[in-house]
């Protein structure tokens, strides 16, 4: 079965410093990962994704993804959090059907 | 384009009438997605189409729940009759499907309240 999973409901961070927001997946065959952010009250909003290739993907707003194939992860990262940042990140496993299976969200704190 | 287009933003009705959400998808895209958001069990979908025809409706929680993509640039999604415990805010997706992995677009929400 295929799954997704992050395993922390919230992260904190200082301002400046790097983030790290974590994701493992379970899959057979190739995975298709994604993160998506949520900022309040709004809808999800796309960030990056990996298909094939390079295992460091960029995204907006600074983000990049490293994809672990060993390790079954697709962390988020960012160099320097800016207070911006706080939201609900969501990584994302599609399968075949276009289907994409969300895990149930991190919740980002960024402090000043 | 004005991207995914839900209406109502915000809906407060009370037990055992029925609500009608609708949904927009961004013009040209084959996919279209329902979901619905809570504190309790997070985002959850319900329903999804492909090209106007429902393909896995598995996450539909129960016959009071209907959906229908009657054309390519509309869906609603149907309660009938509603109860508190279907409040929280839904959201409608799409994208264009294919070979590609596309990435889905999001709506803003409808926030719904059934006292």
């Amino acid at each position: 079965a295929q799954s997704v999973a992050q395993p922390e409901d919230q992260v904190n961070v200082a301002e400046g410093n790097p983030l790290t927001v974590k994701c493992t997946y379970s899959v057979s065959g190739n995975p298709y990962l994604f993160w998506y952010v949520q900022y309040p009250n709004r809808g999800l909003q796309f960030l990056l994704k990996y298909i094939t290739g390079d295992n460091l993907v960029k995204g907006s707003y600074g983000f990049e993804a490293e994809f672990n194939k060993s390790q079954t992860s697709f962390h988020l990262k960012k160099p320097s959090a800016l207070v911006s940042d706080s939201a609900l990140y969501f990584c994302a496993l599609m399968n075949r059907d276009d289907k994409i299976i969300f895990g149930k969200g991190t919740r980002l704190h960024i402090l000043p | 384009d004005a991207g995914v287009i839900q209406s109502p933003r915000h809906e407060v009705t009370e037990m055992g009438q029925e609500v009608t959400l609708r949904c927009k998808p961004i013009s040209g895209h084959n996919s279209l997605f329902w979901y619905r958001q809570t504190m309790m069990r997070g985002l959850e979908l319900l329903i999804y189409f492909n090209n106007n025809v429902p393909i896995d409706d598995s996450g539909m929680p129960e016959d009071r729940f209907s959906a229908k993509m009657p054309n390519a640039s509309f869906s609603t999604l149907k309660i009938q009759p509603s109860e508190p415990r279907d409040s929280a805010v839904y959201f409608c997706a799409s994208s264009l499907s294919g070979s590609s992995y596309n990435e889905q677009f999001f709506g803003p929400g409808t926030r719904l309240t059934v006292l």
